[in-house]
């Protein structure tokens, strides 16, 4: 069964240093990797996935995440971090032989203080 | 284009009464998913559609839980008779097939459904 890990429930950075939030993965074959946010009383919203190629993927509103194989995580960064980017922060994968099935982690609260 | 779209926002009902949410796919998405969202928990998958078919039912509770999508497009999720456990979000979400077949593979998500039983 796939699996993904968080072992971070919040983290906090100032505004203006670098962020990371961690994710470990866990499936039988190759992952398919997705990174999501959710403000307050919304849905999640997509910011960018792993599907195969270069281990570094950029997404949506300066993020980016690394992917790697032999430690099976693939982390969210962001070199400057934003007050407005405190929010809850989800990783999830998808097995490539599973079908369209998304397993999501258990979530990183974010908190970005000035 | 218009996102997916789930109704009512928020609901509160007593225990033992029915409830239903409606959720509405983005256009041509064939893949539809509901989740269960607690506080402060990751979305955790309820069932999930390809067209009209369930092919993933198995973490329904399906003595009082039940799910129909309809001629493929819109679904229903029904919760007779809530109980407290059940207050959550109910996430809905749709995708456009998966990427091996030529599909983007992320998942776009609804607000939620978010439900209080008292």
């Amino acid at each position: 069964a796939q699996s993904v890990a968080q072992p971070e429930d919040q983290v906090n950075v100032a505004e203006g240093n670098p962020l990371t939030v961690k994710c470990t993965y866990s499936v039988s074959g190759n992952p398919y990797l997705f990174w999501y946010v959710q403000y307050p009383n919304r849905g999640l919203q997509f910011l960018l996935k792993y599907i195969t190629g270069d281990n570094l993927v950029k997404g949506s509103y300066g993020f980016e995440a690394e992917f790697n194989k032999s430690q099976t995580s693939f982390h969210l960064k962001k070199p400057s971090a934003l007050v407005s980017d405190s929010a809850l922060y989800f990783c999830a994968v998808r097995d490539k032989g599973g079908g369209n099935k998304l397993t999501f982690g258990t979530g990183t609260q974010l908190k970005v203080e000035l | 284009e218009a996102g997916v779209v789930q109704s009512p926002r928020y609901k509160i009902i007593e225990k033992k009464q029915p409830v239903a949410f409606w959720c509405n796919p983005i256009s041509g998405h064939n893949t539809l998913y509901w989740y269960l969202q607690n506080l402060g928990q990751g979305p955790e998958l309820l069932i999930r559609y390809e067209n009209e078919e369930a092919v993933d039912d198995s973490q329904l509770p399906k003595d009082r839980f039940s799910a129909e999508r309809l001629k493929g497009v819109d679904s229903t999720l029904k919760i007779q008779p809530a109980e407290l456990g059940d207050s959550a979000v109910y996430l809905c979400a749709s995708s456009l097939g998966t990427v091996a077949g030529g599909g983007t593979g992320e998942l776009f998500f609804g607000e939620g459904s978010r439900l209080t039983v008292l």
